[in-house]
């Protein structure tokens, strides 16, 4: 059965304090990995693409990476504005061009 | 440029009350979408409209339908609300389908 899963299930961290966010998939044929950020009460805003194991994003304080049967969202020294929940999602054949979501990690970045 | 916009933001329901989320996109995307978002569990599509004109069942349709009135505006609608469709409701617009989109800041919707 394919699906999505997301650990930890929330993550407080010191300011400056390095970490990542796993989402380990188990779906037939995937097509794209997606990483989303979501703040309280409001929509989720895209962050990163991936296509292909091996493959890497980054933007500022993030790095995305993919292999075979996972990605990590690695956070470097991150601040409290990075306090969020963090949602992949996977784009596989099974699905056709639609998303099956992860349930997310919720990140706390504490001053 | 609002991007995605949605009404209303709130809204409380009775058992069996019916509704209409309105959803309007200014990009010019051709794709839009509808999920629900509960507790613990990934966001689910309820359906999803590739095209102006096509709409199609998503993960968890029952109970719902929806419309696509033009390229800008896709509405969903309870006819019969139950306690089991309380949920967070996000309406999304992307320029083809299956590219990351856009989401709208979503609907709290509660079914007493």
């Amino acid at each position: 059965e394919d699906q999505v899963t997301q650990s930890p299930e929330a993550l407080r961290l010191q300011e400056g304090e390095s970490s990542s966010l796993n989402c380990s998939y188990t779906v037939s044929g995937l097509r794209g990995l997606f990483w989303y950020r979501q703040d309280p009460g409001k929509g989720p805003e895209f962050l990163f693409t991936l296509y292909s194991a091996g493959e890497e994003k980054e933007k500022e304080r993030l790095k995305a990476t993919l292999t075979k049967k996972e990605s990590f969202l690695h956070i470097t020294a991150p601040k409290p504005e990075d306090s969020a929940t963090y949602l992949c999602a996977v784009q596989a054949r099974n699905y056709g061009q639609n998303f099956v979501f992860g349930p997310g990690t919720r990140l706390s970045v504490l001053p | 440029n609002a991007g995605v916009t949605q009404t209303p933001k709130f809204q409380v329901l009775k058992t069996g009350q019916s509704m209409t989320l309105q959803c309007a996109q200014d990009m010019n995307h051709n794709s839009m979408y509808w999920y629900r978002q509960d507790p613990g569990m990934g966001l689910r599509l309820i359906y999803y409209s590739a095209s102006e004109g096509t709409t199609d069942k998503g993960e968890v349709p029952n109970g719902y339908n929806v419309s696509r009135l033009n390229k800008r505006e896709f509405s969903l609608r309870l006819e019969s609300a139950a306690p089991s469709q309380t949920s967070v409701y996000f309406c999304a617009s992307s320029e083809e389908r299956g590219t990351s989109g856009r989401f709208g800041p979503g609907t709290r919707l509660t079914v007493l």
